[in-house]
């Protein structure tokens, strides 16, 4: 099982620049998060789906949409990029909303220049 | 604003001696967790306590929960080398949402 994946690992882009991070979860989780990572600071939550169909914002959404094409797939964009969205980008996924663990991928490393 | 707040920000010991971290939090929580992470990887679960529960073991770890204090500490008993990472709490709160703390570095030196 591969578990959480995520794609691209590395990126840079210029300021105003988009794209989008892919997420993928091969373990049937109902639940699916995103997380920002930045030097000296835990993880804080950027978007969050407690199951198919629906998505809500966390502690820091400004800058970012998500869509949650499906059950296995989770994917985080960036409209137009800003310097301060420099940071790690993980991803991660439960089994249901609250109450059990979750299963982080690697890490997307993400510059904006 | 982050939920939980380690303390201490990083920790230096020796192979075989006790690492103890400790959490704080401010609002009511349904459940606290603790998480590792090693340079440059993801997370990785390490132990869930519930908020109806005061201790909880797992391996070499010890984790304990005081509600009252609003406060959670990770004991690491007899630490290895491979012990070296990051450590994070993270408290879920009403709504399910899972807020971390800023983590506590631990160095194992061999």
């Amino acid at each position: 099982n591969a578990g959480v994946t995520q794609t691209p690992k590395f990126q840079v882009l210029k300021t105003g620049q988009s794209m989008t991070l892919q997420c993928a979860q091969d373990m049937n989780h109902n639940s699916m998060y995103w997380y920002r990572q930045d030097p000296g600071m835990g993880l804080r939550l950027i978007y969050y789906s407690a199951s198919e169909g629906t998505t809500d914002k966390g502690e820091v959404p400004n800058g970012y949409n998500v869509s949650r094409l499906n059950k296995r797939e989770f994917s985080l964009r960036l409209e137009s990029a800003a310097p301060s969205q420099t940071s790690v980008y993980f991803c991660a996924s439960s089994v249901i909303p609250g109450g059990t663990e979750a299963f982080f991928g690697q890490g997307t490393r993400l510059t904006v220049v | 604003s982050q939920q939980g707040e380690e303390d201490p920000q990083a920790l230096s010991i020796q192979e075989g001696e006790n690492a103890t971290m400790n959490c704080s939090y401010k609002t009511s929580i349904n459940n606290l967790q603790w998480y590792r992470q090693n340079s440059g990887r993801g997370l990785v679960h390490l132990i869930l306590i519930r908020s109806n529960e005061r201790e909880k073991h797992s391996g070499r770890l010890r984790v304990t929960l005081d509600t009252s204090k609003k406060s959670s500490s990770l004991l690491i008993t007899a630490s290895r080398a491979a012990d070296t990472a990051s450590y994070f709490c993270a408290t879920e709160n009403e709504g399910f949402k899972t807020i971390f703390g800023a983590g506590t570095r631990l160095f194992v030196k061999a």
